[in-house]
């Protein structure tokens, strides 16, 4: 079946460092990969997303590219802030037919950034 | 944006009583809505899948008496956790689901999560 696998936190930087948290999938056919972010005591928000192989998603500073040789989509943020400090969850889901597919998730890594 | 309303926020109740928590889609059709539940620092657990109409799919595990889901409209889906124990006490998440296709013919699904509920048992 599908899975996802993320680098396991926590994770703790200063303000202004560079982030990169690594996201590995496995998956039959051509998957759509997110990254969601959840800050404490809230749901979740789509941080970002990429459809295809070569996409790069973007948001907020945050990128990810889809990565279909190397079954990857790391996020990576070239300066981080105290507001970044949340949990991140990397995600697949199918893309053939079909709104039933389900999102698979990593177990996420934990972001604290310290000013 | 697509927006997706969960209510309560959060809910304590006494053990032995039930627990009706709601998901809205605003401003758009749902065709699927998905339960999940996460304990603390831990990832989300798919519970179930609804759509609109018909009987929920339960993942392994998930007791179905206990987390009864109803689908009734494209725009709202209830999870229900009947007869509530401190072990049921975590954070439940909805997330509604819209089928989007894409010019070279994959489909995408467009995701939107509520805010969750945190359920407190004593």
């Amino acid at each position: 079946g599908d899975s996802v696998t993320q680098m396991e936190g926590p994770v703790t930087l200063s303000e202004e460092a560079f982030l990169t948290i690594n996201c590995t999938y496995t998956a039959t056919g051509y998957p759509s990969l997110f990254w969601y972010v959840q800050y404490p005591g809230e749901g979740l928000q789509l941080l970002l997303k990429a459809t295809k192989a070569d996409d790069k998603g973007s948001n907020k500073g945050f990128e990810a590219t889809y990565r279909k040789e190397t079954t990857s989509f790391h996020l990576e943020k070239g300066s981080v802030q105290v507001s970044d400090s949340a949990v991140y969850f990397c995600a697949l889901s199918p893309n053939s037919g079909g709104s039933n597919y389900k999102l698979t998730f990593g177990k996420g890594t934990l972001l604290t950034v310290n000013p | 944006g697509a927006v997706v309303s969960q209510h309560p926020s959060w809910v304590i109740c006494k053990s032995g009583t039930s627990v009706k928590i709601e998901c809205r889609s605003l401003d758009f059709q749902a065709t699927t809505m998905f339960w999940y539940r996460q304990f603390p620092k831990q990832s989300l657990m798919l519970m179930a899948t609804s759509n609109e109409g018909s009987k929920a799919t339960y993942e392994q595990g998930v007791e179905k008496d206990k987390f009864l889901i109803n689908h009734a409209s494209l725009t709202l889906s209830t999870l229900t956790v009947t007869s509530a124990h401190p072990e049921d006490s975590s954070f439940y998440i909805c997330s509604a689901s819209r089928h989007q296709f894409l010019p070279w013919g994959h489909a995408r699904n467009g995701y939107t999560f509520g805010s969750g509920t945190r359920l407190t048992v004593v």
